[in-house]
């Protein structure tokens, strides 16, 4: 089983739509979670922090399933600048150690 | 602040040559990480050092990959000899403790024909 696993899509959708990842972690003992986004020939940049009680930023919800070892990401009322690929990534380490894990990455594509 | 910085941002090299790429984490960041980007793999860990020290260096491939980071402002990943499977982004980032984002430069395209 691969360490941290996502849909690679890609995902079509049209303005206005709400659009839904998910992804799933081998390692029961990771330690914190994260969404990045990666747009086209660009590094990747944090677009959130996932918390167990689950978070919203915006437009933006993730959750976290500990006991499911299972992240999602929501984004409702999509739009045109949400063009890109988003990375679900694990903190596989803890203590002083920072170890992240990414996943091959969702590709969302949002038309007008 | 500049951010991390990369270079130099593309290489075109030749099979069997040493490549060596740079990376300036962004001052104050005491964690600085080695990624390596391909379609078939994602982004894969090389390694990563705490306060210049490596600390895990796991995803490095093979001996012909090697890492320095000989003071806090500065870092190289070198490449001896250079394959055409190597071709890839090569990210750097840089982190300090206790935070819980990584900031990435651009990014080093290699090309090994």
């Amino acid at each position: 089983r691969k360490e941290v696993e996502q849909d690679p899509g890609p995902f079509n959708v049209p303005e206005g739509a709400t659009v839904a990842f998910n992804c799933t972690y081998s390692n029961s003992a990771s330690q914190s979670f994260f969404w990045y986004r990666q747009d086209c020939r660009k590094e990747p940049k944090l677009l959130m922090s996932v918390y167990s009680s689950g978070n919203e930023d915006g437009r933006f919800t993730a959750q976290l399933n500990r006991a499911s070892q299972y992240i999602s990401l929501l984004i409702r009322d999509s739009k045109l600048s949400d063009s890109a690929t988003y990375l679900c990534v694990v903190n596989q380490s803890g203590g002083s150690n920072y170890k992240l894990t990414f996943g091959k990455g969702t590709l969302l594509t949002v038309n007008p | 602040d500049a951010g991390v910085i990369q270079s130099p941002r593309h290489e075109v090299t030749e099979m069997g040559q040493e490549v060596t790429l740079r990376c300036k984490p962004i001052s104050g960041h005491n964690s600085l990480f080695w990624y390596r980007q391909t379609m078939m793999r994602g982004l894969e860990l090389l390694i990563y050092f705490n306060n210049n020290v490596p600390i895990d260096d796991s995803g490095m491939p093979e001996d012909r990959f090697s890492a320095k980071m000989p003071n806090a402002s500065f870092s190289t990943l070198k490449i001896q000899p250079s394959e055409p499977r190597d071709s890839a982004v090569y990210f750097c980032a840089s982190r300090v403790t206790g935070s819980t984002e990584a900031f990435f430069g651009q990014g080093t395209r290699l090309t090994v024909v």
